[in-house]
């Protein structure tokens, strides 16, 4: 497994302003992802964060709205632009552990209120 | 359309009572199936289930696969307030991706 630190922890936001989550890894990892947990949902992924590379997102995300960057193998970051109440959510990322099976662990996540 | 269901949605239960959580899945491409514990904000790992039949075990919890009639359950006995959480269930559909889709999950409450 991997040691994922996320921040920040929970944050409260007024509507129109972007935050950016910061995703540490400590280790080397090929993949990272950035899934959306919306209050009583489970959990829906954003978009692979590729190093190097721009971000390949999910259906139903754009970059425009969630900007990544993937610097290096170890760090990657999510931006939630133009915040409004429906971006509340807890915001997670994870990685990839490479395997026959693929075995996915995750941050800590981060909560956002969005007022 | 691919998808994760599981059941019950939510259980409330006393110490010591045993619980069985389900999880099925309509996939193409099955390739693994996990099983989480969400009690704050981030899922720990407890399974990957990728035969059919063959139980992981891990103290008071155990999980098998079904890849016939395509469900997992999740037993947990002698049930503690520390189990209180949300189980996640999800499916890994591609060879050599990462991507999964989730289910909703079942919140388990124990009261003591």
């Amino acid at each position: 497994s991997a040691v994922i630190s996320q921040k920040p922890s929970r944050d409260i936001c007024q509507r129109g302003t972007s935050l950016t989550i910061q995703c540490q890894v400590d280790s080397q990892v090929t993949m990272m992802f950035w899934y959306r947990q919306q209050p009583g949902q489970s959990l829906t992924l954003i978009a692979t964060a590729n190093q190097g590379s721009e971000a390949t997102y999910e259906s139903g995300f754009v970059i425009d709205k969630f900007p990544i960057s993937r610097p290096n193998l170890t760090f990657s970051t999510l931006t939630v632009s133009n915040m409004s109440p429906e971006d509340s959510s807890i915001y997670l990322c994870s990685v990839g552990i490479s395997g026959p099976y693929n075995e996915q662990f995750f941050g800590p996540g981060t909560r956002l209120t969005v007022l | 359309e691919d998808k994760v269901v599981q059941s019950p949605l939510s259980l409330v239960v006393h110490e010591g009572d045993t619980v069985t959580l389900n999880c099925s899945y309509e996939v193409t491409n099955f390739r693994s199936l996990l099983w989480y514990k969400q009690e704050k904000k981030a899922p720990t790992f407890l399974f990957m289930l990728t035969s059919s039949g063959i139980e992981k075990k891990s103290g008071r919890l155990s999980s098998i696969l079904d890849k016939k009639e395509l469900f997992s359950i999740l037993n947990i006995t002698a049930t503690q307030t520390g189990d209180s959480a949300v189980y996640l269930c999800a499916v890994n559909m591609v060879a050599g991706t990462y991507k999964y889709i989730f289910g909703t999950g079942t919140r388990l409450k124990v009261l003591a």
